[in-house]
């Protein structure tokens, strides 16, 4: 079946700093990508939705400076996460739809710890 | 936009006993329902999905799942369940293929041996 894959599936950085998670669909390619992120004990909260090659449409709330998703190819988004706190601590988890595959499959998911 | 309501947060049941997990969309349309279940520190796996047909839906691992349009259910069930099942359940709704999905608060099964 169709795989999408996260890197890093772990990453911890110092706060101020910038982290970059990638989102790959391995062997389709994906129209649009959706990134969620997972409070702890917390169901999935919907971030960004990022057509290739079009500027992502942020949900309510989520500040799109900090951060900051490029879908700059049909098997590729990032999400940078801008100069973290610990409050941006988080499980994001991605997903990948393909158009031709009609289905919508989901990534692994990338532990963000920030000290 | 959608909600879905997962009742019971926690859900404890015996080795071998029956699973029921329950879930309840809000949509005035039929939407594409899932149920997802994560283990710790992993991502979400597909136990079954419903798009159309048949509303009794047959997933992996003994999961069923049956849409009740008149009652705006998808309720997850497993006749006998394993030490393994232990997990957290999500139930997941999509307006269409493509869309987004509208996720549940989740439950917690917990096995009793």
């Amino acid at each position: 079946g169709a795989v999408v894959s996260q890197h890093p599936s772990r990453v911890i950085c110092k706060s101020g700093t910038s982290v970059k998670i990638e989102c790959r669909s391995l062997d389709f390619q994906a129209t649009t990508m959706f990134w969620y992120r997972q409070f702890p004990k917390k169901s999935l909260m919907l971030m960004a939705t990022s057509n290739e090659g079009s500027k992502a449409t942020y949900e309510q709330g989520v500040e799109k400076d900090k951060f900051l998703i490029n879908h700059a190819s049909l098997t590729l988004s990032t999400l940078t996460v801008t100069s973290a706190h610990p409050e941006d601590s988080s499980f994001y988890i991605c997903s990948a739809w393909g158009r031709a595959l009609g289905e919508q499959y989901f990534g692994p998911g990338t532990r963000l710890t920030v000290t | 936009a959608q909600s879905v309501t997962q009742l019971g947060s926690h859900v404890s049941v015996s080795e071998g006993a029956l699973v029921l997990l329950r879930c309840n969309y809000s949509s005035s349309v039929p939407p594409y329902l899932f149920w997802y279940v994560q283990y710790p520190n992993q991502g979400l796996q597909l136990l079954l999905k419903y798009t159309t047909g048949a509303t009794l839906v047959k997933g992996i691992n003994g999961f069923e799942a049956e849409f009740k349009k008149s009652e705006t259910s998808f309720h997850l069930t497993k006749p006998s369940a394993h030490m393994s099942d232990a997990a957290e359940y999500f139930c997941a709704v999509s307006e269409r293929t493509g869309n987004q999905f509208y996720f549940g608060t989740g439950t917690s099964l917990t096995v009793i041996p």
